[in-house]
């Protein structure tokens, strides 16, 4: 079974830019998370999607980022315009309906100049 | 809110020993507990989950105890190897569902030194 896949890996821009992250869930998992991970910290949940329908959005900064999920099966988060602090991982995790271990992404790692 | 608080922050061991991880949380209305471990670079690892009627899991070398009414949770490494070198991280879930965001703590970074 293949894994929670994340691209790009890494990603490095000037402040002001936008920036695009994707992921693609594990096959057949209703639940997509996205979550932020700070340097030295845990992850923190952005955004959590029940197939299409973002359930779970009160942690996403609205002004700068969004979110979609179309078809319900892989997402977009976006980033526009960046700021310094967002520099951190960005991890997309899944888990199948009726199933509670939430699965990882590798992350990608986004660092703003 | 719910506040997961992980002790120590790190934690360097010689080969062979067992050790213990600490986890707690403010809100004892979980539904479960999952420890991850998460490799430099790399995404997170789930290694056990307790839901909040249980006492402990176990899975090989890793046992994981819950004490749901203090709020407590620890991580148990017998036989520590170099390749357990990683940050464990707890995480809770809170009572509505199994979908429910997990809350995680800072981690604690683990050196097995051989």
């Amino acid at each position: 079974e293949a894994g929670v896949v994340q691209s790009p890996r890494y990603k490095i821009i000037e402040k002001k830019q936008p920036v695009a992250f994707w992921c693609n869930p594990i096959s057949g998992h209703n639940t997509l998370y996205w979550y932020r991970q700070n340097l030295g910290q845990g992850p923190e949940l952005l955004i959590r999607y029940e197939n299409e329908e973002a359930v779970d959005d009160s942690q996403l900064p609205k002004d700068r980022f969004s979110a979609e999920r179309l078809k319900g099966v892989d997402s977009t988060l976006k980033i526009q315009p960046a700021e310094l602090g967002d520099s951190a991982v960005y991890l997309c995790a899944s888990s199948g309906q009726g199933r509670e271990t939430q699965y990882f992404g590798p992350g990608t790692r986004l660092l703003v100049l | 809110k719910q506040e997961v608080t992980q002790i120590p922050a790190a934690l360097s061991v010689p080969e062979g020993e067992n050790l213990v991880l600490n986890c707690s949380f403010t809100d004892s209305a979980i539904y479960n507990l999952q420890w991850f471990r998460q490799d430099p670079g790399k995404g997170l690892t789930s290694l056990l989950l307790i839901q909040s009627s249980q006492r402990e899991q176990t899975s090989g070398r890793l046992n994981a105890s819950l004490d749901k009414s203090s709020g407590r949770s620890t991580l148990y490494i017998a036989a520590s190897q170099p390749g357990d070198s990683a940050t464990y991280l707890c995480a809770v879930r809170r009572g509505d569902s199994g979908n429910t965001p997990l809350v995680f703590g800072k981690g604690t970074r683990l050196s097995v030194i051989a």
